[in-house]
C-alpha cells in the first residue's frame, strides 16, 4: 500500500486565486513528520513547510499553510494568492519514524499551473 | 541555511562506462544521507541510505553491486553507477539532514544529477 497518496496528477490556478493540493498518508506510526517540497523544472527541491504528528496547530509559512487532519490521515497543502512562480511539481513527504536518520518517502506529486 | 551541494550536475557518457556523482553538506556534518532517483514527471524513489562510516542500507529491488555507494566523512557520501546502460539514464539526487534539530528539521537537497547514457 502507498504511504503517501497524492490524487491530483495536475491542478490548474489563476494568479491570485488559492489552491489546494491534497495529500493523505498511511502509518502506524506516533511520532511521524509531513513535508512539502516544491520541485520546479531545474529540477530542485525546495522545502515549503512542515508538520510533525504531535503538532496541534497547522503549519503555516508565508503564503504556504497546512491543513492538517490527522484523524482523517490527512495533510493538504494551501497556497494562498498564487503566483505565476508557483508553477512546478508539490510532492508530500512523510519521515516515520520522525528522526535524523529516516528517509523522506514521498508521494506521486502534482503538478501546479498558475495562469494570468 | 544548510547547503547540499551536488556534483555533477549533468552527465553525459557512453554505455559500459562508470560514474560517480558526489553530494557534500557544505555548512553542516551529516551522519546519513540519502540517495533517490527520479524517472520523468515521477516521484523520486529512495535508492539507499548511506551512514558514515558504514555500509550503505539499499532498498529492495536496487542492485547494489550496481550502484556503489560510499560515506567516508561526514560531509560526503558518493553514489557510482557502475558500467552504465541506457537504462539507468535518470535524474539521481542526494539529500542530507544534520544531526542536531528535532524531528522539525527538513532534509535539504542537492540540485541533481541528470545522467544521460547513450
Amino acid at each position: 500500500a502507498q504511504k503517501i497518496t497524492q490524487t491530483q496528477p495536475g491542478m490548474f490556478v489563476q494568479e491570485k486565486e488559492a489552491v489546494t493540493l491534497d495529500c493523505t498518508y498511511d502509518t502506524s506510526d506516533q511520532s511521524y513528520g509531513l513535508f512539502w517540497y516544491k520541485q520546479p523544472s531545474s529540477g530542485e527541491m525546495i522545502f515549503l513547510i512542515y508538520q510533525g504528528s504531535y503538532d496541534e496547530q497547522n503549519a503555516t509559512e508565508g503564503r504556504y499553510s497546512l491543513n492538517f487532519q490527522k484523524a482523517r490521515k490527512s495533510a493538504n497543502l494551501v497556497i494562498s494568492a498564487s503566483q505565476l512562480g508557483d508553477s512546478a511539481m508539490y510532492f508530500c513527504a512523510m519521515r516515520e519514524p520522525n528522526q535524523a536518520g529516516t528517509a523522506l518517502i514521498f508521494g506521486k506529486g502534482t503538478t501546479l499551473s498558475v495562469s494570468s | 541555511g544548510a547547503v547540499v551541494s551536488q556534483h555533477p550536475s549533468r552527465v553525459i557518457c557512453k554505455s559500459g562506462t562508470s560514474v560517480k556523482i558526489e553530494c557534500r553538506s557544505l555548512d553542516f556534518q551529516a551522519t546519513t544521507m540519502f540517495w533517490y532517483r527520479q524517472f520523468p514527471k515521477q516521484s523520486l524513489m529512495l535508492m539507499a541510505t548511506s551512514n558514515e562510516g558504514s555500509k550503505a542500507t539499499y532498498e529492495q529491488g536496487v542492485e547494489k553491486d550496481k550502484f556503489l555507494i560510499n560515506h567516508a566523512s561526514l560531509t560526503l557520501s558518493t553514489l557510482t553507477v557502475t558500467s552504465a546502460h541506457p537504462e539507468d539514464s535518470s535524474f539521481y539526487i542526494c539529500s542530507a539532514r544534520g544531526t542536531g534539530g528535532g524531528g522539525n528539521q527538513p532534509q535539504h537537497f542537492g540540485d541533481g544529477t541528470r545522467l544521460s547514457i547513450l
